[in-house]
């Protein structure tokens, strides 16, 4: 089967730094996807890992640990508008679904 | 917007009856995506067409069907519904039939409310 984990919820205050990790244990694995989506709206593309390593972008960075089965998604500079839940999916070489975990709800206060 | 587009946004229908999800991909994407997100729930994948043809099959009920059309939109079948039916429904396209890199661009999704 394939186990995709998220914490459920976290809060941060503005201004901070947040990180939200997922751990996967999935038969097969090609590369890690993070989105966002706000309630009730659509899951936008954040980023992409294949392979072990941070990338950068803007205020989200995201990293993969594929021996470990760990990612994580680091936002800096918190804006109330981060308020959202974030999802990572799991994308396998063969396949064409992305498998979602739960997603993680940020709450992000003044 | 994305540029994939979902119609209806909102429905609301009785037990027992039938309705059909539609969804116009971005211009160029060949890849059509069903996913399903019940409350407190993950986007769970249903199905995927690739330029007319079914791709890959994930967690869809036999109650629904899906196609896609030469023009390239699909449509989602979901019949004899149920309470639990209802959730919102995101369709997602893709230029290449694995979506790897880029990822989907997801549609702003149908909420489906089955009373």
């Amino acid at each position: 089967g394939q186990n995709i984990d998220q914490p459920t919820e976290m809060t941060a205050t503005e201004g901070a730094i947040v990180q939200i990790n997922c751990t996967y244990q999935t038969s097969g694995f090609n590369g890690l996807f993070w989105y966002q989506q706000h309630a009730g709206e659509a899951p936008t593309f954040l980023s992409y890992n294949v392979l072990d390593g941070l990338e950068e972008k803007g205020r989200f960075s995201s990293f993969l640990s594929r021996s470990k089965g760990y990612s994580y998604l680091l936002l800096k500079e918190l804006q109330m508008k981060d308020s959202a839940s974030y999802l990572c999916a799991v994308s396998f070489p063969g396949f064409q679904k992305l498998v979602f975990g739960t997603g993680t709800r940020l709450l992000v206060s003044p | 917007d994305s540029g994939v587009t979902q119609t209806p946004k909102h429905l609301i229908t009785a037990t027992g009856q039938r309705v059909t999800l539609r969804c116009s991909p971005r211009s160029g994407d060949l890849s059509v995506y069903w996913y399903q997100q019940s409350l407190d729930q993950g986007l769970q994948f249903l199905i995927q067409y690739y330029n007319g043809e079914e791709r890959a099959k994930g967690n869809i009920l036999e109650r629904f069907s899906a196609q896609q059309f030469p023009d390239l939109h699909s449509e989602l079948n979901l019949s004899s519904l149920e309470l639990g039916d209802s959730a919102l429904y995101f369709c997602a396209s893709s230029a290449e039939p694995d979506a790897q890199g880029a990822g989907y661009t997801f549609g702003s999704g149908t909420r489906l409310t089955v009373v």
